[in-house]
């Protein structure tokens, strides 16, 4: 039992390049979400998706874009990075345990954008 | 103005004291109060829950919440170097749950 998943560890982009951070959880939750998290902000909430085939925006959703494959994957997609998205990035995925939601995080992505 | 808001500190204090990390939140839908802790580079981890007003202890550690005046506070007992790390409060209930932006703690020996 993995928990959740995250892929890569660490990326260097260079200003307009694109990639996609994958993720994939093996608790059978219904709920994923992606968060930013950078020094003295938070975790920021980027898009979630509350099942399989729904995708909304969360706090910060400009400049990104999400896809919910199927139940276990929920992937984020930079199509032209910017130095503002240099970030530490975070999947979730929420399911009840003891009769409360509750969100278990993924391992990060340091992401650095040139 | 965040729904959830944190001091993000640092706040360092000597091992064995007693901690004192507090959130205030606005919205009167939230439902669920929780703490995460996060231990660098690494991602955060459930460390407590609670639902209603009033205490909940768990070992070293207490949730409060006061509903009333909107606030939330994590206490830890006997402060070990092995706490030290980054507390965020949560809220939550029908909206998408909202995390303060966390709470350095350093225990230094």
């Amino acid at each position: 039992n993995a928990g959740v998943t995250q892929t890569p560890k660490f990326q260097v982009l260079k200003t307009g390049q694109s990639m996609t951070l994958q993720c994939a959880q093996d608790m059978n939750h219904n709920s994923m979400y992606w968060y930013r998290q950078d020094p003295g902000m938070g975790l920021r909430l980027i898009y979630y998706s509350a099942s399989e085939g729904t995708t909304d925006k969360g706090e910060v959703p400009n400049g990104y874009n999400v896809s919910r494959l199927n139940k276990r994957e929920f992937s984020l997609r930079l199509e032209s990075a910017a130095p503002s998205q240099t970030s530490v990035y975070f999947c979730a995925s929420s399911g009840l345990a003891g009769g409360v939601d509750t969100q278990y995080f993924g391992p990060g992505t340091r992401l650095t954008v040139l | 103005q965040k729904e959830v808001e944190q001091d993000p500190g640092p706040l360092s204090v000597p091992e064995g004291a007693i901690v004192s990390l507090n959130c205030t939140y606005s919205n009167s839908a939230f439902q669920y109060f929780m703490w995460y802790r996060q231990y660098s580079r690494k991602g955060p981890e459930l460390l407590m829950y609670t639902y209603s007003s009033g205490n909940k202890e768990d070992g070293r550690f207490t949730a409060q919440v006061d509903k009333s005046s909107k606030y939330i506070s994590l206490f830890i007992r006997d402060s070990q170097p092995s706490d030290s790390a980054t507390y965020l409060c949560l809220s939550g209930g029908s909206y998408i749950p909202t995390f303060g932006r966390g709470t350095s703690l350093i225990v230094h020996p």
